[in-house]
């Protein structure tokens, strides 16, 4: 069974510091790699998606691969308390056409 | 560009009726989702469609559950006749390419009583 785990938290940090968020998957022919954020009440909203191992980054927010050790994560850069959000881990396993969610993290920035 | 677009974004009713929820994918994504959301179980994939037609049904919860795509631009997700164990919010995506990220709908919250 294809399995993305995720620590639900809650995961607590203070504006302005990198919140580091981890995800490690189970099949290891995974191809694709996606974070979403999920504010409470709204619909899960891509952030980063990545597919090579290494870094990937865009403004504020790093996507990191490692696939040899299947983990991806999410740094997020000077921390705002508007990025306290549920951050859900998706990864495509390879032969699948389906992603396959985490439980996802509960972030939450306080000032 | 509009996103996917559910409809309604609330219902409400009562045990045994049935219940019928939409999706507009985005224009030109070849491939439809639709996934279930609670407390307990999380984001659970239902069923997801590819050129119109049904791929994969393994996560529709029983033969009360029924989705159809008559066309590329239209899906529904039926449940009758519904129970209170089916509120959850369901949400309806779309994507294009095999690689390619899949963007959500607004959902719908349903509540049967």
């Amino acid at each position: 069974q294809k399995e993305v785990e995720q620590n639900s938290g809650p995961l607590s940090v203070p504006e302005g510091a990198i919140a580091s968020l981890n995800c490690t998957y189970s099949d290891r022919g995974s191809q694709s790699f996606f974070w979403y954020r999920q504010y409470s009440g709204k619909s899960p909203e891509l952030i980063m998606f990545i597919y090579s191992n290494g870094d990937k980054e865009d403004g504020r927010f790093t996507a990191q691969l490692n696939k040899a050790s299947q983990y991806v994560s999410l740094l997020i850069r000077d921390s705002q308390p508007s990025d306290s959000a549920t951050y859900l881990c998706a990864v495509k396993p390879g032969g699948y056409n389906k992603l396959i969610f985490g439980a996802g993290t509960r972030l939450a920035v306080h000032p | 560009d509009a996103g996917v677009i559910q409809s309604p974004r609330h219902e409400v009713t009562e045990m045994g009726q049935e219940v019928t929820l939409r999706c507009k994918p985005i224009s030109g994504h070849d491939y439809l989702f639709w996934y279930r959301q609670t407390m307990m179980r999380g984001l659970e994939l239902l069923i997801y469609f590819n050129n119109n037609v049904p791929i994969d049904d393994s996560g529709m919860p029983e033969d009360r559950f029924s989705a159809k795509m008559p066309n590329a631009s239209f899906s529904t997700l039926k449940i009758q006749p519904s129970e209170p164990r089916d509120s959850a919010v369901y949400f309806c995506a779309s994507r294009t390419g095999q690689h390619q990220p899949q963007h959500f709908g607004d959902g719908t919250r349903l509540s049967i009583l």
